[in-house]
C-alpha cells in the first residue's frame, strides 16, 4: 500500500522567511496530493493540493510542486507570518482510481518567530 | 461554502454510557468520513460513506457504530468506550471518494472517563 513520509517533523523559522516541508510516496498510481493546516484546537484544513498532470501550482504565499520520477512533493510558503504557526500534514492518494484514502503523512509542526 | 459542522465540540464520558457525535455538510458532497486523531499523529480513517452506504469500515471496534440518515448527516454512535478511545474525532466530507478534496469540520475533543 501507499506509504507518505514527510520531513521534518518540525521547523522554526523567522518571520519573513520561506518554509519549505517535503513529502515522498512510494505508490505510483497515486495522482492527487493534498497539503493540510491544522491550527491548535482546530481540524485541518485543506490550503493547497496538487495533481499529477501539473508540476507546480501556486495560491499566493504558498506553492506546491511536484516531481513524479522521484515520487516527491514539496510546500513551499514564502514571507512568513506568525499566523502561518500550525502543523502542516501532506497526503496522497488516487484521484479517480481504487485508492481514494488519503494517505497521511506524520505532520510538520511548523513555528514563525516574531 | 466548504463547512463541515460538527457537534458537540466537547463530550466526556463514562465507559457505560452512550452518546452520539453528528456531523453536517450542505456542499453536496456524496462521500463523508469519520477519522479519530490522536494528540501530535495525522487523522486515522475509521469509516467512508459513498452515496449514504458504508463503504469502508477500517477494522473499528463495534463499540463504534456510524450511521449516514441522508446525504447531508453522518452520525458516529459510542457505546462502552475505553479511556483509551480519548481523542479528536473528525468528520470530513468530499464531491465522491477519491474525487480529490476532503473538507474537514472542527471535531469533537472526547474524553472517556
Amino acid at each position: 500500500g501507499e506509504n507518505v513520509e514527510q520531513h521534518p517533523s518540525t521547523l522554526s523559522v523567522q518571520e519573513g522567511d520561506s518554509a519549505v516541508i517535503k513529502c515522498t510516496y512510494s505508490d505510483s498510481a497515486s495522482n492527487y496530493f493534498p497539503w493540510y493546516k491544522q491550527e491548535l484546537g482546530k481540524g485541518p484544513q485543506l490550503i493547497i493540493d496538487i495533481r499529477s498532470n501539473v508540476g507546480e501550482k501556486k495560491d499566493q504565499r504558498i506553492a506546491v510542486t511536484l516531481n513524479k520520477t522521484a515520487k516527491h512533493f514539496s510546500l513551499h510558503i514564502t514571507e512568513t507570518q506568525p499566523e502561518d504557526s500550525a502543523v502542516y500534514f501532506c497526503a496522497a492518494s488516487s484521484y479517480g482510481g481504487s485508492q481514494g484514502n488519503l494517505i497521511f503523512g506524520k505532520g510538520t509542526k511548523l513555528s514563525v518567530k516574531p | 461554502d466548504t463547512e463541515v459542522t460538527q457537534t458537540p465540540k466537547h463530550l466526556v464520558m463514562g465507559m457505560t454510557n452512550k452518546k452520539s457525535l453528528k456531523c453536517e455538510q450542505h456542499m453536496g458532497h456524496r462521500a463523508m468520513y469519520w477519522y479519530k486523531q490522536k494528540a501530535k499523529k495525522p487523522p486515522e480513517l475509521m469509516f467512508v460513506y459513498s452515496y449514504e452506504k458504508l463503504s469502508i469500515n477500517e477494522s473499528v471496534p463495534s463499540r463504534f457504530s456510524p450511521e449516514c440518515p441522508n446525504s447531508s448527516l453522518l452520525n458516529l454512535h459510542l457505546h462502552a468506550l475505553q479511556p483509551e478511545d480519548s481523542a479528536l474525532y473528525l468528520c470530513a466530507s468530499s464531491q465522491d471518494w477519491a474525487s480529490g478534496g476532503q473538507y474537514f469540520g472542527p471535531g469533537t475533543r472526547l474524553t472517556v472517563t
